[in-house]
């Protein structure tokens, strides 16, 4: 069966230093890969994206790899600050493969940065 | 509009109630999606539009869910003889246009709370 999996258990992480969230696929092969924070009360926002012919892509202190083989996708944050502390949602997105385009999200992680 | 817009915010209906859940998306944003997401789970897909025509309605639980989009633009939701377990929140995303280049991810409203009771 199709599984997507991050870490259902809140990550706590002291400010200043880099959070690592991992996004697990199965039974999928995606043309893309998004992330997404969520806050509270409100609607994801998107962050990154990346292709499934790139390795990696970084924004601002943000860096996000891609392996195939794998089938997983790291998420980092740098230089964690208290207010990078929300949920963060990973995405497939099959591309022209399946008709649509619609996102198929993961569980998502909690992020708490602690001052 | 700056943002896509949901309304209302939060809805409570009794079992057995019909709801509409209304989203304006960004203008001239081509896609428009809707999710349900449940507490403390991911959005889960419901359906999709290109314009005013529904090219996917896989995600949509059972016939008491119909979504539309006459003119292309505002899209609704419509929930009939709700249940409790249609308790959710219901995201709706919009995207510029051509699936083939996501490159800016999706737009999402912050979603409609509704509560059954």
């Amino acid at each position: 069966s199709q599984k997507i999996e991050q870490n259902s258990e809140a990550l706590n992480i002291q400010e200043g230093k880099t959070a690592t969230l991992t996004c697990n696929y199965t039974n999928y092969s995606p043309a893309y890969l998004q992330w997404y924070r969520q806050d509270p009360g409100r609607g994801p926002v998107f962050l990154l994206l990346i292709r499934e012919n790139e390795k990696e892509k970084r924004k601002e202190r943000l860096k996000v790899t891609f392996d195939t083989t794998l089938k997983q996708s790291l998420f980092h944050i740098t230089a964690s600050q208290p207010a990078d502390s929300a949920t963060y949602l990973c995405a497939l997105d099959m591309g022209i493969k399946a008709a649509g385009n619609k996102l198929t999200f993961g569980g998502g992680t909690r992020v708490l940065v602690k001052p | 509009g700056a943002g896509v817009s949901q309304s209302p915010r939060y809805k409570v209906a009794k079992r057995g109630q019909d709801v509409a859940l209304r989203c304006d998306p960004i203008s001239g944003h081509v896609s428009l999606f809707w999710y349900q997401q449940a507490l403390g789970q991911g959005p889960e897909f419901l359906t999709y539009f290109q314009n005013e025509a529904q090219l996917d309605k896989s995600g949509l639980p059972s016939d008491r869910f119909f979504a539309e989009r006459p003119e292309g633009s505002v899209s609704t939701l419509k929930i009939q003889r709700t249940q409790q377990e249609d308790s959710a929140v219901y995201l709706c995303a919009s995207s510029l246009g051509s699936p083939r280049l996501p490159t800016r991810g999706y737009t999402f409203g912050s979603g409609t709370r509704l509560t059954v009771v």
